[in-house]
């Protein structure tokens, strides 16, 4: 059975300080690795995924996250957040068919 | 492209009564998701449809939930009956084609039992 832990339930921090949120899964298949965002009064949306190669992936917003096979980690970063980066954001496993396991999500607040 | 749209954006029923969400996938889409999404958690998929078929339904509570994607386009869940704990968000979801594919999804629909 796949699931995904987060490692902060909160996390606050000042614009320009850097971002880092952690995600480690148990999955015993082909590993397809994903992070949603929710930004305030907006819907779920893709900031980048991982299937397959380079492990260092690059997604929207100057977002990055990097895989880690031996430690079953997928942890986001981003070098300087900006206030526009308050949001909640999920890291997700999917299997062969696309069903989600999504982690219980990670609230950012970035204060100016 | 238009979005993933959903109806209504809010409930508020008792417990024991019955309600129904709709969901209408981007166009196209032949994949189609509701996910339940309890507050501080994050979404559960319920059930997966390709096309007007169910692809896993493994953590529908099929005594209460039931959904069906008629024609292979707009879909529809049900509760009956409800139960507090039923209290959630209920998101739908749409893509291209089953698999590791993005998920695209719509707002929501916020669901509160009395």
């Amino acid at each position: 059975a796949q699931s995904v832990s987060q490692h902060n339930h909160h996390v606050i921090l000042s614009e320009a300080a850097s971002l880092e949120l952690g995600c480690n899964y148990s999955y015993g298949g082909t590993v397809n690795l994903f992070w949603y965002v929710q930004y305030p009064g907006q819907h779920l949306q893709l900031l980048l995924k991982y299937f397959s190669g380079d492990p260092l992936v690059k997604g929207i917003k100057g977002f990055e996250a990097e895989f880690i096979k031996s430690k079953f980690s997928f942890n986001l970063r981003k070098p300087s957040v900006q206030w526009s980066d308050t949001a909640e954001y999920f890291c997700a496993v999917s299997d062969s068919w696309g069903k989600l396991q999504f982690g219980a999500g990670t609230q950012v607040v970035v204060t100016p | 492209e238009a979005g993933v749209a959903q109806s209504p954006r809010y409930k508020i029923i008792e417990k024991r009564q019955s309600v129904a969400f709709w969901c209408n996938p981007i166009s196209g889409h032949a994949t189609l998701y509701w996910y339940q999404q309890i507050l501080g958690q994050g979404p559960k998929l319920l059930i997966q449809f390709q096309n007007n078929g169910v692809v896993d339904d493994s953590q529908l509570p099929k005594d209460r939930f039931s959904a069906e994607r008629l024609k292979g386009v707009d879909s529809t869940l049900k509760i009956q009956p409800a139960k507090l704990e039923d209290s959630a968000v209920y998101l739908c979801a749409s893509s291209l084609e089953p698999g590791p594919y993005e998920q695209y999804f719509g707002p929501g629909t916020r669901l509160t039992v009395t």
